[in-house]
């Protein structure tokens, strides 16, 4: 089993629906984050969270909002869907401050 | 803005061959890092080189770190096809909280 594991993997949604992405980790790790990438722009990090406690904004937090529910999970939810929202989103761990990061499969998001 | 920048944005060469791909960044770092993306998957950590160390090896993998012109090279020697991949340079700061801001990446082909 993947130790970062992303649902669902693929979704298509029309515009103003609500939406959430699951993330969850067999790591152990306390910290986790949320990125989009888009085509030529790498990857942007959107939110992410040191411990269940802490949660903070990250470059591009603006149309999301999260949920860490558990030190092994971490959601993301768009609350009302809108098509430049449509791109790859990864959740990632790390163990510690400037450690490497383990990425999930991803979830390809369509907002039509 | 993205802190880094990998050049080039494509590489295609034959297998056997060596790859080089370039990242520059513009703040201090406490580390560099580089992934490895294999098409619409997560990333996977390649190595890790800490800002006091100017170079590092990792099987046909080799780093190297210039913190005076802020840049660093990723060296893949005798290539193979299943290197073909999008390689991408993500830099640990602590220039506020501590967070990972990855690069725009370069596409690698190598032809068989």
């Amino acid at each position: 089993d993947a130790d970062v594991t992303q649902t669902p993997r693929n979704r298509i949604t029309k515009t103003g629906k609500r939406i959430m992405l699951e993330c969850s980790q067999t790591k152990g790790h306390d910290r986790m984050y949320w990125y989009r990438q888009d085509p030529g722009l790498g990857l942007r990090l959107i939110y992410y969270s040191f411990d269940v406690k802490d949660i903070n904004k990250g470059e591009i937090s603006d149309g999301y909002s999260v949920s860490r529910q558990a030190q092994a999970k971490f959601s993301l939810s768009l609350e009302s869907a809108i098509p430049n929202q449509t791109a790859l989103y990864f959740c990632a761990t790390s163990d510690w401050d400037g450690q490497p990061q383990y990425f999930g499969a991803g979830t390809r998001l369509s907002v039509l | 803005s993205q802190q880094g920048e990998e050049d080039p944005q494509a590489l295609s060469i034959q297998e056997g061959e060596n790859a080089t791909m370039n990242c520059s960044y513009k703040t201090s770092i406490n580390n560099l890092q580089w992934y490895r993306q294999n098409s619409g998957r997560g990333l996977v950590h390649l190595i890790l080189i800490r800002s006091n160390e100017r170079e590092k090896h990792s099987g046909r993998l080799r780093v190297t770190l210039d913190t005076s012109k802020k840049s660093s090279s990723l060296l893949i020697t005798a290539s193979r096809a299943a290197d073909t991949a999008s390689y991408f340079c993500a830099t640990a700061t602590t220039s506020g909280t501590y967070k990972y801001i990855f690069g725009t990446g370069t596409r690698l082909k190598v032809l068989a």
